[in-house]
């Protein structure tokens, strides 16, 4: 089946770092791919997604590049804040007759940043 | 915005009981799916939903059973919960690509 693979467990950061999640995905086909966030004691929303080859997503300076020759969508931030602690979840879904189908989420990456 | 409550915020049940967990989306979404979150596992998909009547099942369904009675409402039961069924659960609705998700029920199984 459909799988997400993204860097595990937790990246601890100061301010002002680059940060980068890395992020592979196995599918059979050609999948939309999705970066979620979740911030202590809130659900997951959306940061930003894309749907084709080279299509790069961006939101709130972060950014990642469909890559389907690596099957890869890496997350990258030039200079992090403490703001951005968070977890970090790459996601991948087959849309299904124009409307939305159902997502399947890495595990996870929890990002500390310290001042 | 899309809006998306659940209720309770926090149960605690004992091995063998039985739960309700309510889930209401406000923004007229066709699509409702209930995740649990764990350390370890992220976010994995229970059962889903694309209307009233409809339950479609997810990665992980075994213990877990769904309901979705109107547009708005939707339920998962654990009807024998287990201690393996303790974990933060999360709704989420969509219209397309988006999952707007609510702000968890932590449920306790002791």
């Amino acid at each position: 089946g459909d799988s997400v693979t993204q860097t595990e467990g937790q990246v601890a950061l100061s301010e002002e770092d680059f940060l980068t999640i890395h992020c592979n995905y196995s599918a059979s086909g050609y999948p939309t791919l999705f970066w979620y966030v979740q911030y202590p004691g809130e659900g997951p929303q959306l940061l930003f997604r894309a749907s084709r080859d080279k299509e790069k997503g961006s939101s709130r300076g972060f950014e990642a590049t469909y890559d389907k020759g690596t099957t890869s969508f890496h997350l990258r931030k030039a200079s992090v804040q403490e703001s951005d602690s968070a977890v970090y979840y790459c996601a991948l879904s087959f849309n299904s007759g124009g409307s939305n189908a159902k997502l399947t989420f890495g595990k996870g990456t929890k990002l500390s940043v310290k001042s | 915005e899309a809006a998306v409550t659940q209720s309770p915020r926090n149960k605690v049940t004992v091995t063998g009981g039985n739960v309700t967990l309510s889930c209401r989306q406000t923004n007229s979404h066709n699509y409702m799916y209930w995740y649990r979150q764990d350390t370890g596992h992220g976010l994995r998909l229970i059962h889903y939903s694309y209307g009233a009547g409809n339950l479609q099942i997810g990665d992980v369904p075994d213990g877990y059973k769904a309901t979705r009675t109107t547009q708005e409402d939707f339920f998962l039961l654990l009807e024998l919960a287990s201690p393996s069924q303790t974990s933060l659960y999360f709704c989420a609705s969509s219209a397309a690509y988006e999952q707007y998700f609510g702000p968890g029920t932590r449920l306790t199984v002791l």
